[in-house]
């Protein structure tokens, strides 16, 4: 069965370095999104993509945030200078048409600690 | 602003029993996602149900969307031991633009052999 890949699993930066999160998501998927979770708390939404740009973004999604669709497959989040508080579980998501009436299928995350 | 909210907080049964489990919200959706999460793990996709449904089974899941009440419920039925973990309902606001899914705090179940 298909499903997003998303690599590293873990990452462990320094304050105020640069982070690129990579994700494969499902590859007839059309839609992406990314997403976080702090220990402890409620998953959040950052960004959806389609179509090659930004379809919506929150107010976490700052200019420390961006990504791309580097080539086919993958789907990336940077982040260009750390903070202690962008540790969290960051999940990239994919669905096959516009989300209100499709599924999202999530990533498995990437763990990141910025110490 | 609209939220998913989830209750019990945390559930704890024998293998074997049926657990339930809540989510209220506060605007009109286009659909109620609900995902499980193992500790640590990733967002596993359970089951979406559409606003203009009102129940929905898949396996042991079976889940009911009552939109005059702003609720939908999860229910697994013969509980397992695997079944142990968080589970977490996602809604997709209507009039939204391209579904970015509101998360509730999640229920965390834990289900005894």
């Amino acid at each position: 069965e298909p499903e997003v890949t998303q690599t590293p699993s873990h990452q462990v930066t320094q304050m105020g370095q640069e982070v690129i999160l990579r994700c494969v998501p499902i590859s007839n998927h059309l839609y992406f999104y990314w997403y976080r979770q702090i220990l402890g708390q409620k998953v959040e939404f950052l960004v959806s993509f389609y179509n090659n740009e930004i379809s919506e973004k929150s107010e976490i999604f700052d200019d420390q945030f961006s990504v791309e669709r580097p080539d086919g497959s993958n789907f990336t989040l940077k982040i260009r200078s750390t903070k202690l508080e962008d540790s969290a579980m960051y999940f990239c998501a994919s669905s096959e048409g516009a989300g209100r009436i499709y599924e999202q299928y999530f990533g498995p995350g990437t763990r990141l600690t910025v110490t | 602003s609209q939220q998913g909210e989830e209750d019990p907080q945390a559930l704890s049964i024998q293998e074997g029993e049926n657990a339930t489990m809540n989510c209220s919200y506060k605007t009109s959706i286009n659909n109620l996602q609900w995902y499980r999460q193992n500790s640590g793990r990733g967002l596993v996709h359970l089951i979406l149900i559409r606003s203009n449904e009102r129940e929905k089974h898949g396996g042991r899941l079976r889940v009911t969307l009552d939109t005059s009440k702003k609720s939908s419920s999860l229910l697994i039925t013969a509980s397992r031991a695997a079944d142990t973990a968080s589970y977490f309902c996602a809604t997709d606001a209507q009039g939204g633009s391209q579904g970015n899914l509101i998360f509730g705090k999640g229920t965390k179940l834990s289900v005894k052999p």
